[in-house]
């Protein structure tokens, strides 16, 4: 099975960096996703890291290390439209690649 | 536009009443999923199909019905055996599993009066 951990709210001020992190204990392990979702609306998908290291687009980027079970994403120069909650998922491997298990997703409050 | 539709956004039904929640799909995708949201619980994952016509049960499945008769659609009936049915479901699908990203649809939030 999966298990995934996540803080369940972060407050930042805007035009910071914030860091989001995540961790997690599984069965198999075939890459990590992180997803926002505004309120009442669909997840929208950030990034995704099977390899150890950093990804960066844009503003975001995201972390991996697999010996650890732990990734962070980092979002910089915050603006107040990224309030919004940010979910980690993992997919499984072998017969559970089909899965994608997420977190309970971070509340992330921008203030001015 | 490819996209996934989910309809209705919102629904209200009876307590004991079984109702079908609509999810299509025009990106071709092989993978379908749903999901259900409740506060502060985060995504759980009730059904999943990997190709047409299989489906596999998710976390949360007991309660739930779904038929893959055709790759464009991944109805989800929740049944009368459903306890605490009102929450937000929400419909994805994927080209596949692996690296592949899930897409979502819009959701749609049953009420059950």
């Amino acid at each position: 099975g999966q298990n995934i951990d996540q803080p369940t709210e972060m407050t930042a001020t805007e035009g910071a960096i914030v860091q989001i992190n995540c961790t997690y204990q599984t069965s198999g392990f075939n890459g990590l996703f992180w997803y926002q979702q505004h309120a009442g609306e669909a997840p929208t998908f950030l990034s995704y890291n099977v390899l150890d290291g950093l990804e960066e687009k844009g503003r975001f980027s995201s972390f991996l290390s697999r010996s650890k079970g732990y990734s962070y994403l980092l979002l910089k120069e915050l603006q107040m439209k990224d309030s919004a909650s940010y979910l980690c998922a993992v997919r499984g491997s072998g017969a559970g690649s089909y899965q994608l298990t997420f977190g309970k997703g971070t509340k992330l409050s921008v203030i001015p | 536009d490819g996209g996934i539709t989910q309809s209705p956004k919102y629904l209200f039904r009876k307590e004991g009443q079984n109702v079908t929640l609509s999810c299509e799909q025009n990106l071709n995708h092989d993978a379908m999923y749903w999901y259900r949201q409740d506060p502060g619980q985060g995504l759980r994952l009730i059904y999943y199909s990997q190709i047409v016509n299989d489906f596999q049960k998710g976390d949360i499945a007991e309660g739930y019905s779904v038929s893959r008769e055709k790759k464009e659609s991944f109805p989800l009936t929740v049944t009368s055996a459903q306890k605490n049915p009102t929450a937000f479901y929400l419909c994805a699908s994927s080209i596949g599993g692996g690296q592949s990203e899930a897409f979502f649809g819009q959701g749609t939030r049953l009420t059950v009066v």
